[in-house]
C-alpha cells in the first residue's frame, strides 16, 4: 500500500454523465498529480497541485476539471466525456514544498470506461 | 513528440536470466532518470533512479546503466524471477520542478 487511495476503482459512464474521481493521500505530501494511462502510450501528466494551488495544466480538455480542497485530497470531475477518454486515471503525490518529482507515490488508479 | 523512447515493448525471459530494457532520450537538459515498476491492478512504484554524474547504479538485482554521450540508459534485472513480471517504465526529467517524461512501458514476463 503506497498511502495513496483512489476511489472508485472502476467506473463506467455514459457520454452525458457527470462523475468524480477521488484521491486521498495519507503521506503528508504537498504535491498531488493526475495522470492518464492509456494502453501503449506514455503516462500523460494532466494536472499538478502544489500546496493546493494548481501549478500545471497540460492542455487538458475542459471536460476534465480538477479540484484540490486541501493538500490531502484531490478530485477529478468528469462531464460529457468521449469514448477516447477511456483509460486508467492515476493519482500521485510527492513530498517537498514545491513540485518535486523525485519520487512519485501512485495510487492504484480508477479504470474509466466511457460508453 | 515523445521525449523518451523505450524498447522493447514486451520481453519474455526465463527464470534466472537477465532482463534488459532500454531507453533513449534527446533532451540533454534531462538530469534525472528513474525506473518505475507496475504490477497489474496497481499504480507504478519507483524502483531505482540515476543521475548523469554516474554511469551505473545498482540496488540488489536491479542495475541502471547510463551512457550520457549516447543519451541512453537501461535497466538490467539479474537472476530474473517470476515475481519480477510486471510493466516497467523509464522516465526522464530536468530535475526538481519539472514533470517526468515517461516511456511507453515494457511488459516483462519471467517464465518458471
Amino acid at each position: 500500500e503506497t498511502g495513496v487511495t483512489q476511489t472508485p476503482r472502476h467506473l463506467v459512464m455514459g457520454m452525458t454523465n457527470k462523475k468524480s474521481l477521488k484521491c486521498e493521500q495519507h503521506l503528508g505530501h504537498n504535491a498531488m498529480y493526475w495522470y492518464k494511462q492509456s494502453a501503449k502510450k506514455p503516462l500523460e501528466l494532466m494536472f499538478v497541485y502544489n500546496f493546493k494551488e494548481q501549478t500545471e495544466n497540460n492542455s487538458v480538455p475542459s471536460r476534465f476539471s480538477p479540484e484540490c480542497p486541501n493538500s490531502s485530497h484531490l478530485f477529478l470531475h468528469l462531464h460529457t466525456l468521449q469514448p477516447e477518454d477511456s483509460a486508467l486515471y492515476l493519482c500521485a503525490s510527492s513530498p517537498g514544498d514545491r513540485l518535486t518529482n523525485e519520487k512519485l507515490f501512485f495510487g492504484s488508479g480508477t479504470q474509466l470506461s466511457v460508453l | 513528440q515523445q521525449q523518451v523512447k523505450q524498447s522493447p515493448q514486451s520481453l519474455i525471459v526465463q527464470k534466472g536470466g537477465i532482463s534488459i530494457i532500454n531507453c533513449a532520450y534527446e533532451n540533454t537538459a534531462f538530469d534525472y532518470f528513474p525506473w518505475y515498476q507496475q504490477f497489474p491492478g496497481k499504480g507504478p512504484a519507483l524502483l531505482i533512479a540515476i543521475r548523469p554524474d554516474v554511469s551505473e547504479k545498482k540496488e540488489g538485482r536491479f542495475t541502471i546503466s547510463f551512457n550520457k554521450s549516447a543519451k541512453q540508459f537501461s535497466l538490467h534485472i539479474m537472476d530474473s524471477q517470476p515475481g519480477d513480471s510486471a510493466t516497467y517504465f523509464c522516465a526522464a526529467s530536468k530535475g526538481s520542478g519539472y514533470a517526468l517524461n515517461f516511456g511507453k512501458g515494457t511488459s516483462l514476463l519471467v517464465t518458471p
